[in-house]
């Protein structure tokens, strides 16, 4: 069984637009990670928030964490057609699972 | 600056033929993993390898050997190949162990290995 669930499964919007994922989970974890995966490619480590933290920036990546409803959202702004790939998010607590991913497609 | 490589990048097996996943890493990370990779299924682990000589199954290890060679190598071995084994292997490697390391769990994978069985 998945641990991390996205939404929503697939998302497409224009270049500049902002995409925003979300990832459900059912246990507690010690932390969460989000994962880049480009078409037929291997999965890219993009950020990792730990349980006690809220928020987290890398660049233009924004990730949050709301422990108490067992989720987290992945934003990213500005977005370009680079950012075209499915995107993961890993939680790990007593076992580090995947879920099913969001597939974006950025249009230029 | 190689990461973690995997071979073959791709193969065909009939049902029944045997064959070995190769994985090796060059970041002197103490753990290895596989994951197989199906439609809408996101990753799921096979097995994994905490450090050199020791293995344990993840999630779905039925129809899966692995063997942690040394600290650099992991390979997946398929002793009879099923068409229910067709997908996508991933090799990954991270510091530490999958769980309560904080960042030194973060995993790096490999390309990747296209397999069909027929």
């Amino acid at each position: 069984s998945q641990q991390g669930e996205e939404d929503p499964q697939a998302l497409s919007i224009q270049e500049g637009e902002n995409a925003t994922m979300n990832c459900s989970y059912k246990t507690s974890i010690n932390n969460l990670q989000w994962y880049r995966q480009n078409s037929g490619r291997g999965l890219v480590h993009l950020i990792l928030i730990r349980s006690n933290e809220r928020e987290k920036h890398s660049g233009r990546l924004r990730v949050t964490l709301d422990t108490s409803k067992k989720s987290s959202s992945l934003l990213i702004t500005a977005s370009r057609a680079a950012d075209t790939a499915s995107y993961f998010c890993a939680t790990d607590g007593n076992d580090m699972r995947f879920g099913a991913g969001t597939r974006l497609t950025v249009k230029p | 600056n190689a990461g973690v490589t995997q071979t073959p990048k791709f193969q065909v097996l009939k049902t029944g033929q045997s064959m070995t996943l190769q994985c090796a890493q060059d970041m002197n990370h103490n753990s290895m993993y596989w994951y197989r990779q199906d439609p809408g299924m996101g990753l799921r682990l096979i097995y994994y390898s905490a450090s050199e000589g020791t293995t344990d199954k993840g999630e779905v290890p039925n129809g899966y050997n692995v063997s942690r060679l040394n600290k650099r190598e992991f390979s997946l071995r398929l002793e009879s190949a099923a068409p229910s084994q067709t997908s996508v292997y991933f090799c990954a490697s991270s510091e530490a162990l999958r769980w309560g390391g904080g960042a030194k769990n973060i995993q790096y994978f490999g390309a990747g290995t296209r397999l069909s069985v027929l």
